[in-house]
């Protein structure tokens, strides 16, 4: 059970869209589209941002979006805001009651 | 609300065994539907899934730290516990406790404790 490929960082300018890369295999982002995205600020637990490859909990701002396609899963940040600047990791069902998670990529907001 | 809540020694020295629990409110850890995990982040690193039960104690580990964990439940404390055998300084992270849903409802985690950081050094 590998690790999620991530990219290490992202950078993008306040109201521009980024897009962020988790890159799994056939066994697991493939297999399922139980894939979810967590945000993560210093020092504090991660958060929910999308769940079941593109769907959003209540009270997560619609700028951000889900997809996928084969093994790679992508998360969309649109109209870039200070307060995005964290780090982001996926998250894969992995079957038989396993998941895996990504590295994580640190996004910087310009 | 939902809260969970780790807790345990900070400190343990190499070769022991790191005991921690996870404490949970606001909610019954014996509801179906719903997993429960530990889940741990080195510092400056990313996160690693060690493993999850459910509340029949059914278990699930990462295949890179199985010989070492045992994750299991106390319903009538409505708490979870984690074991982690034979501790390297490898093992220094902060543990953090979650809920996942199970498969057929999505498989991700909505609820998170704060962390607690643990640190292997003699």
């Amino acid at each position: 059970q590998s690790a999620l490929t991530q990219p290490a960082s992202v950078s993008g300018s306040p109201g521009q869209s980024i897009t962020i890369s988790c890159t799994g295999t056939s066994s697991d982002v493939g297999s399922f589209n139980l894939v979810s995205w967590y945000q993560q600020h210093p020092g504090k637990a991660p958060k929910l941002m999308i769940y079941e490859v593109s769907k959003r909990p209540s009270g997560v701002s619609n700028r951000f979006s889900g997809s996928k396609s084969g093994n790679k899963a992508s998360l969309t940040i649109s109209g870039l805001q200070a307060e995005d600047e964290a780090d982001y990791y996926c998250c894969s069902y992995a079957g038989s009651s396993t998941v895996v998670f990504g590295g994580g990529t640190k996004l910087t907001v310009l | 609300q939902l809260q969970l809540q780790e807790s345990g020694p900070g400190l343990v020295k190499p070769s022991e065994t790191l005991s921690l629990t996870c404490t949970v409110s606001g909610g019954s850890i014996s509801s179906s539907s719903y997993y429960w995990g530990w889940i741990r982040q080195p510092p400056g690193k990313g996160l690693e899934w060690i493993g999850s039960i459910y509340y029949s104690g059914s278990t699930s580990y990462n295949p890179s730290l199985k010989s070492r964990v045992t994750i299991s439940v106390d319903t009538s404390k409505n708490q979870l516990s984690l074991k982690l055998s034979s501790v390297t300084a490898a093992d220094t992270a902060v543990y953090y406790c979650a809920r996942r849903m199970e498969y057929s409802s999505g498989a991700y985690w909505d609820y998170w404790g704060q962390g607690t950081l643990v640190t292997v050094s003699s």
